[in-house]
């Protein structure tokens, strides 16, 4: 079935370095890659997303890129600071106007912390 | 702006009883997906909704239903809950007709079953 594998479970780093976290897809039908940051008890909040028409999308210190044959994308968090600090959720789903199946499948998170 | 309203946002209830969670999808929005957390996990998606009709099932058990109203908001029915069945329940909601694959999520409601 649809699964998306994430990596790793949890990452340290120190205020100011960046942080990388990995996903790969198993459904090679999935066009669309959110991902998500969660505090303790809060709703997940997206904080960048990439279709499969795309390589690459960068906001300030997120980036995202995207290896279509490979079914790999990542998150590039860079300067990192202590705020950033909670766990991050990658996603896909698979989004087509005929077909209503759009649900998110999500990675297991990585819990990043920034140490200052 | 307006956002994902859900309702009420802690629950607590005992075994064998049942409990309906409310959400309020961002106006003009038309699909409402289900997703349930249990602690230190991902979430999960349960079931959505499309222009009111039943667009998709994922992991939701038969102890539970679901379904949106007229109004597009949507109510989740649990019944002879389990212990298992505590979580956090989040809302989502989209405007899937103009093409827009971004998720909403809604506060969410903690269920604890004791």
């Amino acid at each position: 079935g649809e699964n998306v594998e994430q990596h790793p479970s949890t990452l340290s780093v120190q205020e100011g370095d960046s942080a990388v976290i990995k996903c790969t897809y198993s459904d090679s039908a999935s066009n669309y890659f959110p991902w998500y940051k969660q505090e303790l008890g809060k709703r997940p909040q997206l904080i960048i997303d990439i279709r499969s028409n795309v390589g690459e999308k960068k906001d300030q210190r997120i980036a995202v890129t995207l290896n279509k044959t490979a079914k790999h994308f990542s998150l590039h968090i860079t300067e990192t600071q202590p705020e950033d600090s909670a766990v991050y959720f990658c996603a896909a789903s698979r989004f087509v106007h005929s077909y209503n199946t759009d649900k998110l499948i999500f990675g297991t998170g990585t819990r990043l912390q920034v140490f200052p | 702006a307006a956002g994902v309203i859900q309702s009420p946002r802690h629950l607590i209830k005992e075994k064998r009883e049942t409990a309906t969670l409310k959400c309020y999808p961002i106006p003009r929005h038309d699909t409402v997906y289900w997703y349930q957390q249990g602690p230190g996990q991902d979430p999960q998606f349960l079931i959505s909704f499309y222009e009111k009709m039943q667009s998709d099932k994922g992991s939701i058990p038969d102890r539970f239903s679901a379904q949106q109203f007229s109004d597009y908001h949507s109510e989740l029915n649990m019944s002879s809950l389990e212990l298992g069945d505590s979580a956090l329940y989040f809302c989502a909601s989209s405007l899937r007709r103009q093409g827009h694959n971004e998720q909403f999520f809604g506060p969410g409601t903690r269920l604890t079953v004791l």
